[in-house]
């Protein structure tokens, strides 16, 4: 299995606090994203990082905020959470990017009451 | 709607094949994959296909792929209780962040 940790694993909340949700990644590849899952949706893309400091938005991005300040680290944060984004999140990577194929963490589960 | 379409669920017997089928609309995509998701668990990938290939095996997977009609389809041979699980189908167009899109997932219950 591609080397990802996500932290933490669960996590419960109130709306209006910060959230970050930490992924870890051993395996030095250039990409990774975040992902939420919600039933019926799939996965649907949040953001992603082609490198360190390089970032962009992805299909539902309103509302979450990411860093990458190091290849192994990607930080996705909740800057006032809303119920809305009770989800579970999902961080995935891929090599070199183009049509490589993403593996994905374990998920965090993210409950904002 | 979603660009990529499953339906919701399939049951079948211990032993027999299973057959999950998928619907994409981006004519440009250039991979196609198909991911494995236990309860409680992350994406596993399970295979992949490449867009001018019709069809690709691996042991006892078996993807299809029409790419006039879009249609991808994964056949799981000899499915086992352990093949339980949700199965998610996804397309990239081969831009440069390698952006998936996928679908709703299917639902595998094997019954013994």
């Amino acid at each position: 299995d591609a080397g990802i940790t996500q932290s933490p694993r669960h996590k419960v909340t109130e709306t209006g606090t910060p959230v970050t949700l930490r992924c870890h990644q051993t395996e030095n590849h250039r990409y990774m994203y975040w992902y939420r899952q919600d039933p019926g949706h799939g996965l649907r893309l949040i953001h992603y990082s082609y490198g360190v400091k390089d970032t962009d938005k992805g299909e539902v991005s309103d509302g979450y905020s990411v860093s990458r300040s190091k290849t192994e680290d990607f930080l996705l944060t909740l800057e006032s959470a809303t119920s809305s984004q009770t989800s579970v999140y999902f961080c995935a990577i891929s090599d070199r990017g183009s049509n490589q194929p993403q593996h994905f963490g374990d998920g965090t589960r993210l409950s904002i009451l | 709607g979603e660009d990529v379409e499953q339906s919701l669920f399939l049951s079948v017997r211990e032993g027999d094949s299973s057959v999950i089928n998928c619907t994409y609309t981006d004519s440009s995509s250039t991979y196609l994959y198909w991911y494995k998701q236990e309860p409680g668990a992350g994406l596993q990938l399970l295979t992949y296909i490449f867009s001018n290939m019709d069809m690709k095996q691996d042991q006892r997977l078996t993807v299809l792929l029409n790419k006039k009609d879009k249609h991808l389809s994964l056949r799981i041979a000899d499915t086992q209780t352990g093949d339980s699980a949700i199965y998610f189908c996804a397309e990239s167009i081969g831009t440069s962040g390698n952006m998936l899109t996928f679908g709703g997932g299917t639902r595998l219950m094997v019954k013994p």
